[in-house]
């Protein structure tokens, strides 16, 4: 069965810092996506980034990126120059071909932006 | 534009009530979802379709129903609403099976 953990469950970064979210994930599939979803305090669930597993480099969303490594199974969302605006819930997810369209979520990491 | 709504966005109800909730959606996507998010577990799915007359199981579907009798609506039925079915729910929509998965507003149930 996959599984996807995310330890952080809080994390505090200043205003225009870089910060990474971990994610690692369980699978014995070959083929498989990773999605990072970001929610506000509002509770809207938002799609940021999405990584194929054969996708040869990282993917990239303004300043949004995933860095992601096969051999250890993860795929850290790293957000640059962080804003206030950022402050909020993210969620790593991975999708495996087999199950076509199904979401495993993991936990979530609450990230806060500070002055 | 196109769009994914919830209704209700909020709903309190009693132990042993049935409840729906709805979901529709004015992409045409033929993929849909139902989760519940809870603290300390993330979101996990309850039941999706795949098109019309198409409903599958999730992970957690123990004391829930979808139909889908059109393109743009799959509804949730709670049969018997119990407390341990108090959480957020989330319906989503996809293309096809590869795209991300787009969600709605999310529906705050409370079962007293």
């Amino acid at each position: 069965a996959q599984k996807i953990t995310q330890t952080q469950p809080g994390m505090f970064v200043q205003e225009k810092e870089a910060v990474t979210l971990d994610c690692t994930y369980d699978t014995s599939d070959q083929s498989y996506g990773l999605f990072w979803y970001k929610q506000p305090s509002s509770g809207e669930m938002i799609f940021l980034i999405y990584q194929g597993s054969y996708d040869e480099q990282n993917a990239t969303e303004g300043r949004y990126s995933l860095n992601f490594q096969k051999a250890r199974k993860s795929a850290n969302l790293v957000i640059s120059a962080s804003q206030l605006g950022d402050s909020a819930m993210y969620f790593c997810a991975m999708r495996n071909t087999g199950t076509a369209s199904k979401l495993t979520f993991g936990t979530g990491t609450r990230l806060q932006v500070t002055l | 534009d196109a769009e994914i709504t919830q209704s209700p966005r909020h709903k309190i109800t009693e132990t042993g009530r049935q409840v729906t909730l709805a979901c529709h959606q004015t992409w045409n996507h033929n993929n849909m979802f139902w989760y519940r998010q809870d603290l300390g577990h993330g979101l996990r799915l309850i039941h999706y379709s795949y098109g019309v007359q198409d409903t599958n199981k999730g992970e957690v579907s123990d004391g829930y129903s979808v139909s889908r009798s059109n393109t743009e609506d799959l509804p949730l039925t709670l049969e018997s609403a119990a407390s341990s079915q108090t959480s957020v729910y989330f319906c989503a929509t996809q293309r096809q099976a590869m795209d991300e998965q787009f969600f709605g507003p999310g529906t705050r149930l409370t079962v007293l």
